[in-house]
């Protein structure tokens, strides 16, 4: 099956650093998605992006699916940023299977 | 809140009873996933659904079950339980109507399951 690799596995940061996590599929996809799993546990949606770049606030994110792999920029990093970061991604139709994760955590 | 309903929030049996974990999709959603999260082993998918219809199976064992039921909740079944069924599962949904939204995946705040 597909297999879905995130770097880095943990990052620490200072508060308003910049920093960049990776994304990396074995195989072509359908859909893919970011996600911020926050302290409390709670999966959050943070961009759809099959293809192409996305932005939102502080938050970016760009995917070149024919290179597979998607790249997620997270700009002035905040202690609300910490938490795992998923990508998932939809190899064939109808399951999303998900990234080993990125543990960040932002120090004030 | 992303409209997904999961219940109950917390749920603490012992080995070898059963339980049932309820999701209702976000209003308009015609597909349900359900995912488990432990510690070791990450966000695994377990099963899907489509209006009412099982559409993909992934990592379910075969003492847990799935239906999702004419008004498009689900309900997940598990049985026989074991002290490693401990985790976090995750109920989420999505349109499934068009190709421009494609299945964009909304999750519900999940049910931590402690099995004793």
């Amino acid at each position: 099956g597909i297999q879905v690799e995130q770097s880095p596995p943990d990052l620490i940061l200072q508060e308003g650093a910049n920093s960049t996590l990776r994304c990396n599929f074995s195989d072509s996809v359908n859909n893919l998605q970011w996600f911020h799993q926050n302290p409390w546990g709670q999966l959050i949606n943070l961009f759809y992006i099959p293809s192409g770049t996305k932005q939102n606030g502080r938050l970016s994110a760009t995917t070149v699916a024919t290179e597979r792999y998607s790249l997620l920029y997270i700009s002035s990093s905040q202690t609300t940023d910490s938490g795992v970061y998923f990508c998932a991604v939809m190899p064939g139709t109808y399951k999303y299977i998900f990234g080993t994760g990125t543990r960040l955590k932002v120090l004030a | 809140d992303s409209g997904v309903t999961q219940t109950p929030k917390h749920l603490i049996t012992a080995t070898g009873q059963r339980v049932t974990l309820r999701c209702s999709p976000r209003s308009g959603d015609l597909s349900v996933y359900w995912y488990q999260q432990s510690l070791d082993q990450g966000l695994q998918f377990l099963i899907q659904y489509y209006n009412g219809e099982e559409r993909a199976k992934g990592n379910i064992l075969e003492r847990f079950s799935a239906q999702q039921f004419p008004d498009l909740h689900s309900e997940l079944n598990l049985s026989s339980l074991e002290l490693g069924d401990s985790a976090l599962y995750f109920c989420a949904s999505s349109p499934s109507r068009d190709r421009v939204s494609g299945e964009k995946l909304f999750f519900g705040s999940g049910t931590q399951l402690s099995v004793l």
